[in-house]
């Protein structure tokens, strides 16, 4: 199946830093996901995005759907412990629904 | 909120046995229904999709007749790893979508084949 782009693969960070991370597709897709994967969990939705240019928050997330609809970009502030896990972004249109290829972010106290 | 409940959690099996796992929506009717697998530090493959009551739409490359997969409610989803071999060991995910819901994941199931 398809599968997205992620950027950047690892990210190791002191506790308080901002993050960056972001999601490419040579297709467009109508709807843009972001989860994180806990060790030996399924992923927990974060922020979902319907509409291109669309910027969205979810407390220290902020998730923004690209104009071309084939990108998305997702921000973490101030950083904490707890934010270390694997996030995903995802494309959807109806029901195809692919995953990016996983940022595993490591935040040092 | 929606809550997919997925069973077992582990499961260890001998080489050539069958294992079944599970995949409930708890509070939700779901409509389809995804299995993905997942290989250490990688990301989630999707395996098939499953429509209550018709057969399973498998991706390229997965082999329909050792990854049984069963959508008999819109409840319930089971996936049958039949004959299971050493390289089928990792983590299985579903996930269920409903009419009102978007996509809710499982918890995951990790079969470790010995």
């Amino acid at each position: 199946g398809q599968q997205l782009n992620q950027s950047p693969q690892s990210m190791f960070i002191q506790e308080g830093e901002d993050v960056s991370m972001n999601c490419t597709s040579s297709s467009i897709f109508n709807t843009w996901l972001w989860y994180k994967q806990d060790p030996g969990e399924g992923p927990v939705l974060l922020i979902a995005l319907y509409k291109a240019g669309e910027l969205t928050s979810n407390g220290r997330l902020t998730a923004q759907f690209g104009i071309t609809r084939k990108d998305s970009f997702l921000n973490i502030s101030a950083s904490i412990p707890s934010d270390v896990g694997i996030y995903f972004c995802a494309g959807q249109n109806g029901n195809q629904f692919y995953f990016g290829t996983g940022t595993s972010l490591t935040v040092i106290p | 909120g929606a809550v997919v409940s997925q069973h077992p959690s582990w499961v260890i099996c001998k080489s050539g046995t069958s294992v079944k796992i599970e995949c409930r929506s708890l509070d939700f009717q779901a409509t389809t229904m995804f299995w993905y697998r997942q290989f250490p530090k990688q990301s989630l493959m999707l395996m098939a999709t499953s429509n209550e009551g018709s057969k399973a739409t498998y991706e390229q490359g997965v082999e329909k007749d050792k990854f049984l997969i069963n959508h008999a409610s819109l409840t319930l989803s089971t996936l049958t790893v039949t004959s299971a071999h050493p390289e089928d060991s990792s983590f299985y995910i579903c996930s269920a979508k409903g009419i009102y819901y978007g996509y809710t994941f499982g918890s995951g199931t990790r079969l470790t084949v010995v």
